[in-house]
């Protein structure tokens, strides 16, 4: 079965430095692959995704994450941290023999320190 | 107004009564989609609708009933809640069912006293 780990529920950097926010995922078949991001109280934004093609992706807002399919990752990366970067991340999965449906991860909560 | 909507933002409601969620789409979507989303946990998909019939129910408990009039309107009725289920709600929508990408609203932050 699929199944999605993001590993720390809480992640903290400093204004400036590098964020890197982790993601695993177990899936048979290549999957589709997403970073959402989700502002207090609001709902879930798609940051970015991974469907075909180029392994590096670039998202919203200086983002981008690599697929890398012998480690079944699919970490996401900022050079430089923004205190508007502060939010919750969510990493998902999805297969097209499973109709698309949204595997999830638990998510992390981003701190920025200024 | 844009995107997908949701409300209302916050409800708080007693064990015995009865209340509705609302969520309307704005983008022309035939697909829409109702997630628990409890603190710690990874978001879990309870219904979804395409072309304003159900196509899944994730187990969920019969207290959550919902209801899809046309393509562009999603409600959760809600009726004999426990505590347990005091979580942020959200709706979702997507082109098609089985389309790679959806689309989020705000959210109802749900409270059961």
């Amino acid at each position: 079965a699929q199944s999605v780990t993001q590993l720390g529920s809480h992640v903290s950097v400093s204004e400036g430095a590098l964020v890197l926010l982790r993601c695993n995922y177990s899936s048979s078949v290549p999957p589709y692959l997403f970073w959402y991001v989700q502002y207090p109280n609001q709902g879930l934004q798609l940051l970015l995704k991974y469907t075909t093609g180029a392994t590096l992706v670039k998202g919203i807002n200086g983002f981008e994450a690599e697929f890398k399919k012998s480690e079944t990752s699919f970490h996401l990366t900022k050079p430089s941290a923004h205190m508007s970067d502060a939010a919750e991340y969510f990493c998902a999965v999805s297969e097209e023999s499973r109709n698309y449906q949204l595997i999830w991860g638990a998510g992390t909560k981003l701190i920025i320190k200024p | 107004e844009t995107g997908v909507t949701q409300t209302p933002r916050h409800l708080v409601m007693g064990m015995t009564n009865k209340k509705s969620l609302k969520c309307e789409q704005h983008l022309g979507h035939n697909a829409m989609y109702w997630y628990k989303q409890s603190a710690k946990k990874p978001l879990e998909l309870m219904f979804v609708y395409s072309l304003e019939e159900r196509v899944e129910n994730n187990s969920v408990p019969s207290r959550f009933s919902p209801e899809c009039p046309n393509s562009s309107h999603l409600f959760l009725h809600l009726h004999t809640l426990q505590p347990e289920d005091s979580a942020l709600y959200l709706c979702a929508s997507s082109p098609q069912q089985g389309t790679v990408t959806q689309y989020f609203g705000p959210g109802t932050r749900l409270t059961v006293l």
